[in-house]
């Protein structure tokens, strides 16, 4: 257990629905980061949070969103889903100092 | 952010070294190398950090020459669970946000 935990692990929805993906970072640690991986790309940097803040936005669709809650949890908001948008979907925590955190992310399937 | 390159596949048995180099020839001062293991349909994992010279802990250990343009993770006899996707990363201690490559495919056979 990373102490980064992502709800749920997996989810299959058809397309032109809306998801949303959970993730609560590790204790303490205040920035969450948002990752994308399919098998034809890498991870792919989505958007980044800081105590409710957005930090850093990275290739992230219009159709895609989040926000981080006052107690530091995080959502992923994806609309209108195509079947492009199947992939993994990681989270990631930092606190100070090195070392990113990631959580063992949720499996996006849409059919 | 600093650009790493890193071969795409590497081949070992089990009980062998494996040395994986990472060439980033734009390194800031500031900026520090780690590496991660990724493998299939989990997160990708920490292993290990560093500035310049040598960092060891138990799994791995972290070789940085003095002009710190490339490192060398390198795994101590190897055993088939080493079977992952290796990324190295270059970027400072702050919360910059972490630019994936395409990591090094590392098989280990029996």
């Amino acid at each position: 257990d990373s102490g980064v935990t992502q709800t749920p692990k997996h989810l299959i929805t058809a397309t032109g629905q809306r998801v949303t993906l959970r993730c609560s970072p590790r204790s303490g640690d205040l920035s969450v980061y948002w990752y994308q991986q399919s098998l034809d790309q890498g991870l792919q940097f989505l958007i980044q949070y800081y105590n409710g803040e957005e930090r850093a936005k990275g290739n992230i669709l219009e159709r895609f969103s989040a926000q981080q809650f006052p107690d530091l949890h995080s959502e992923l908001n994806l609309s209108s889903l195509e079947l492009g948008d199947s992939a993994l979907y990681f989270c990631a925590s930092k606190g100070p100092g090195y070392g990113y955190t990631f959580g063992s992310g949720t499996r996006l399937t849409v059919v | 952010l600093a650009k790493t390159t890193q071969p795409i596949s590497m081949d070992s048995y089990e009980g062998q070294e494996v040395n994986i180099t990472c060439s980033h020839n734009n390194i800031a001062t500031n900026d520090y190398i780690t590496w991660y293991q990724q493998f299939p349909s989990q997160g990708p994992r920490f292993i290990i950090q560093g500035y310049k010279t040598k960092v060891t802990n138990e799994v791995a250990s972290l070789f940085i020459p003095a002009d710190r343009k490339s490192s060398t993770l390198s795994l101590p006899r190897v055993s088939l669970s080493d079977t992952a996707v290796y990324y190295c990363l270059v970027g400072d201690r702050g919360y910059s946000t972490l630019t994936f490559g395409k990591g090094t495919m590392l098989l280990v056979s029996p």
